[in-house]
């Protein structure tokens, strides 16, 4: 499996307050990604990273925002938690953006704001 | 990217070949077929992908047709643990994420 890990595990927090996820791999690979599972909704591309201090846009970044200082760490953060955002979130990592570079997953973080 | 049809569910025994099909008639040539599997409430696991060859790894074979609007994921000898959510994924050169349908839903019999 690929060195990816996600802290915390599981978080539960409150209405308006500010959330980070933290992403970690140790396979020095380039791309770093950010999606979120909703039942009935599959697996939806939040932000994703192609290098240190380099980050873009995915199909739902409304209300985060991201991170990456370091090539092993991306970090996702919820500056103002609302319900809607109750979610399983994964990391991901590729080593480039090409269609046979393989993306692979992190356990996930359950994120529940109540 | 092109669009994949699973069946929603199958069933196999334990010990028996898991054969599970996908179609993606409108797949383009510069695209790769991918299948990742789901554990309950686990990160999406990567199984196989090819392009054009049929490939086999130590977890599966994939069987591409010739024409490449359909495939088959070979689990050889399904386990218990193999229950899992399949996702048949279509992968466009450069493109940013994995657009994962609704998968099927394979349950391993004893």
């Amino acid at each position: 499996d690929a060195g990816i890990t996600q802290s915390p595990r599981h978080k539960v927090t409150e209405t308006g307050t500010p959330v980070t996820l933290r992403c970690h791999q140790t396979e020095n690979h380039r791309y770093m990604y950010w999606y979120r599972q909703d039942p009935g909704h599959g697996l939806r591309l939040i932000h994703y990273s192609y290098g240190v201090k380099d980050t873009d846009k995915g199909e739902v970044s409304d209300g985060y925002s991201v991170s990456r200082s370091k090539t092993e760490d991306f970090l996702l953060t919820l500056e103002s938690a609302t319900s809607s955002q109750t979610s399983v979130y994964f990391c991901a990592i590729s080593r480039d953006r090409g269609a046979a570079d393989t993306q692979y997953f992190g356990p996930g973080t359950r994120l529940t704001v109540l | 990217d092109a669009k994949t049809t699973q069946p929603t569910s199958m069933d196999c025994a334990e010990g028996r070949a898991a054969n599970l099909p996908c179609n993606h008639s409108t797949i383009s040539g510069n695209e790769y077929v991918y299948w990742y599997r789901q554990i309950h409430s686990q990160g999406p696991q990567y199984i196989i992908h090819g392009l054009k060859n049929n490939e086999t790894n130590e977890m599966a074979s994939l069987i591409i047709t010739e024409d490449r609007k359909s495939s088959t994921l070979i689990l050889p000898h399904a386990t218990l643990r193999d229950t899992a959510v399949y996702y048949c994924i279509v992968r466009v050169d450069y493109g940013n994420q994995f657009y994962f349908g609704t998968g099927t839903s394979l349950t391993v019999i004893p």
